[in-house]
């Protein structure tokens, strides 16, 4: 079936570093969403990739839709410490289910 | 709009109980799904519905059932509760159809279940 990786599982960065994660599906998605978690709480969606090679900014996150819409990344600019939380992908198939497959997650922490 | 609540919050069962988390939206999405989050993990798709009356398998179905009589209500059911099933349990919603720009899913704030 199909799979989500997220790499890396855990960063630690000083503030003002910048952190990027990377994900990648066994098959070709339709798109693909991001979100963010805080310790404790419930995922927040963030954005959501539709085209291949796709490219988009909120603020300090750029997002990427790779080419073969199998492969995505989430780059953050000079983090602060509110990014602090755990970043997901979700991938929906392009064999035409309405299922997301959640990625594995990647936790990051900003050192102040 | 109270967006999508669940309850109870938490929840301790022994093995062998049933119980039925509750999961209610009020922004008359169609779609709706159930998660479960082990520790330190990612989120695995339990069941979802596509509207009223209609409701599939996802990743990890085993142990559960769900039913969706109404628009607003999608409740997940354990027979049989078994340590295994010790998790945090999210339920979430979306508004259209996949592959639209209208299927951001919003998620509740979770149900802490624990089985002993």
């Amino acid at each position: 079936g199909q799979q989500v990786m997220q790499i890396p599982q855990y960063q630690h960065v000083q503030e003002g570093e910048d952190f990027t994660t990377y994900c990648n599906s066994s098959t070709t998605l339709s798109n693909i969403q991001w979100y963010k978690q805080r310790p404790g709480g419930h995922p927040v969606f963030l954005i959501q990739l539709v085209k291949s090679g796709e490219v988009k900014k909120q603020k300090r996150l750029t997002f990427q839709f790779g080419e073969a819409k199998k492969n995505s990344s989430l780059h953050i600019t000079a983090t602060q410490t509110t990014d602090v939380g755990t970043y997901f992908c979700a991938g929906l198939s392009s064999s035409g289910t309405y299922k997301y497959i959640f990625g594995t997650g990647t936790r990051l922490k900003v050192l102040a | 709009n109270a967006g999508v609540t669940q309850t109870p919050k938490f929840r301790i069962l022994k093995i062998g109980q049933s119980m039925t988390l509750q999961c209610a939206q009020d922004m008359n999405h169609n779609y709706m799904y159930w998660y479960r989050q082990d520790p330190g993990m990612g989120l695995k798709l339990i069941y979802y519905s596509v509207g009223a009356g209609i409701t599939d398998k996802g990743e990890v179905p085993n142990g559960y059932n769900v039913s969706r009589s109404t628009t607003e209500d999608f409740p997940l059911r354990l027979e049989l509760a078994a340590p295994s099933q010790t998790s945090v349990y999210f339920c979430a919603s979306s508004r259209g159809l996949a592959g639209t720009t209208y299927n951001e899913q919003f998620f509740g704030p979770g149900t802490r279940l624990t089985v002993l």
